[in-house]
């Protein structure tokens, strides 16, 4: 069973500072992993996709790994803004039998200040 | 990518009652999914509906408590039923999207309060 942890859980950051967040997940034989934002009391926008077969992918300032073999992705925000203020989310997709399933970590709640 | 709305945004209802949440995505697609997303924790996924043949259930979710209709390829309803506080969630309709079908996307989500 596909098992998907994020660390830190919460993070606090003055506005300007690059970071980074993590997840990881139990099972490497993943078909992609998608990174997503969730701003309180609303849905997900999803930020990046990778594919089991790509290392990264980059939109604007952020920038997405994966490390399949040994199960790790991470997300890096650089020149944090106040407006980056949510709660991020890794999701791996694999196999649950007739489909394919979306595996959520618990996120990562980040507040960046002014 | 994918524009889903859902109705409603929010309710309140009472104990033993039971809601219809509605969702509607802006083109075709196969497979609609619905989660649920209790407080503080991350989204769970409570079934696949695909048009035309019966609604896949996840573990720990059964029919009779999550009724799902899926009457065309834009449409799909999730029904609460018989709700306790227990039930009190955000509940997420979910399509794929992109090459390969295979990036998803949401919509703003059902945020229920059961008294």
């Amino acid at each position: 069973k596909q098992e998907v942890t994020q660390i830190p859980a919460a993070l606090s950051v003055p506005e300007g500072e690059n970071l980074v967040l993590n997840c990881s997940f139990t099972d490497s034989a993943i078909y992609n992993l998608q990174w997503f934002r969730q701003d309180p009391g609303k849905g997900l926008t999803s930020l990046l996709l990778i594919q089991s077969s790509q290392r990264e992918q980059t939109s604007g300032r952020l920038n997405a790994s994966l490390d399949k073999s040994s199960g790790r992705s991470t997300l890096y925000i650089a020149a944090s803004q106040p407006g980056d203020s949510a709660t991020y989310l890794c999701a791996v997709k694999s196999s649950g039998g007739s489909n394919y399933k979306l595996t959520f970590g618990k996120g990562t709640l980040l507040t960046v200040n002014p | 990518s994918a524009v889903i709305s859902q109705k409603p945004s929010r309710d309140i209802c009472q104990r033993g009652t039971s809601l219809t949440i509605q969702c509607q995505v802006d083109s075709q697609v196969t497979m609609m999914f619905w989660y649920r997303q209790q407080p503080g924790q991350s989204l769970t996924l409570i079934a696949t509906a695909n048009q035309g043949s019966e609604a896949t259930y996840e573990s720990g979710f059964v029919i009779d408590k999550f009724p799902i209709s899926r009457p065309n390829l834009t449409f799909s309803t999730l029904t609460v039923s018989n709700m306790s506080p227990e039930d009190s969630s955000i509940y997420l309709c979910s399509v794929e999207r992109g090459v390969s079908y295979n990036e998803q996307f949401f919509g703003p989500g059902t945020r229920l309060t059961v008294l």
